[in-house]
């Protein structure tokens, strides 16, 4: 099972929204509506910041919205903040057998 | 509060096999999964696997497929982990993670992680 395809940076101003693709196969993203999205600052453990493709967790910001169409999945960060400079990962459900695959992760500066 | 309490940082030789484990607290053990999750230095994270703690039952990355094992001890609510034939590119973070259900993954708790450095 390959890693699904994330750009490998995105930057943006504060203030301005950045979206992030997750593109993958119809054996994974484009199969079923099991996406998600995780945080990661360096050092930290991942955060869950959407389930579901554009479901939030309790307490997540509503700046970060996720959706999909066909195999691509995708992350937007609205108001972007200083604070959201961190690698962001999408992770989809990849079937009974492999069961899961995350992406390729994308940095995201702010600029 | 739901926490995940994983051991601590080892070393390993090439070949060698290692076992980590993973504390669950603050939520019903049974009524969950645990994911394992890996990052190499400065590279992404990588799905090794699935563990049932209700019954026992796993799922594996085939990539990992015959070298990891996942296990439970529900009396102490705690997962194990462990990886033998160990290999250079080994050399990770190990988090593990709870999931409430198996295939939507969402995994909403983590724990702080485990460096494993495989080096003779």
């Amino acid at each position: 099972q390959s890693a699904l395809t994330q750009p490998a940076s995105v930057s943006g101003s504060p203030g301005q929204s950045i979206t992030i693709s997750c593109t993958g196969t119809s054996s994974d993203v484009g199969g079923y509506n099991y996406v998600s999205w995780y945080q990661q600052h360096p050092g930290k453990a991942p955060k869950l910041i959407i389930f579901d493709v554009d479901r939030w967790p309790s307490g997540v910001s509503s700046r970060f919205s996720g959706s999909k169409s066909g195999d691509t999945a995708s992350l937007t960060i609205s108001g972007l903040q200083t604070e959201d400079e961190a690698d962001y990962y999408c992770c989809s459900y990849a079937g009974s057998s492999t069961l899961a695959v995350f992406g390729t992760g994308t940095k995201v500066t702010v600029l | 509060q739901v926490q995940l309490v994983q051991s601590g940082a080892e070393v390993r030789k090439p070949g060698a096999s290692v076992k980590l484990s993973c504390k669950a607290s603050g939520y019903n053990f049974a009524n969950s999964f645990i994911h394992w999750v890996r990052q190499a230095p400065g590279q992404g994270l990588e799905w090794m696997g699935i563990i049932d703690p209700s019954g026992g039952g796993t799922k594996y990355a085939q990539v990992l497929q015959g070298r990891l094992t996942l296990t439970r001890d529900t009396s102490s609510s705690t997962v194990y982990m462990d990886l033998s034939g160990l290999r250079y590119d080994d050399t990770a973070v190990y988090f593990c993670a709870r999931a409430l259900f198996m295939t939507n993954l969402k995994l909403d708790y983590w724990g702080q992680g485990t460096l494993v450095t495989v080096s003779s």
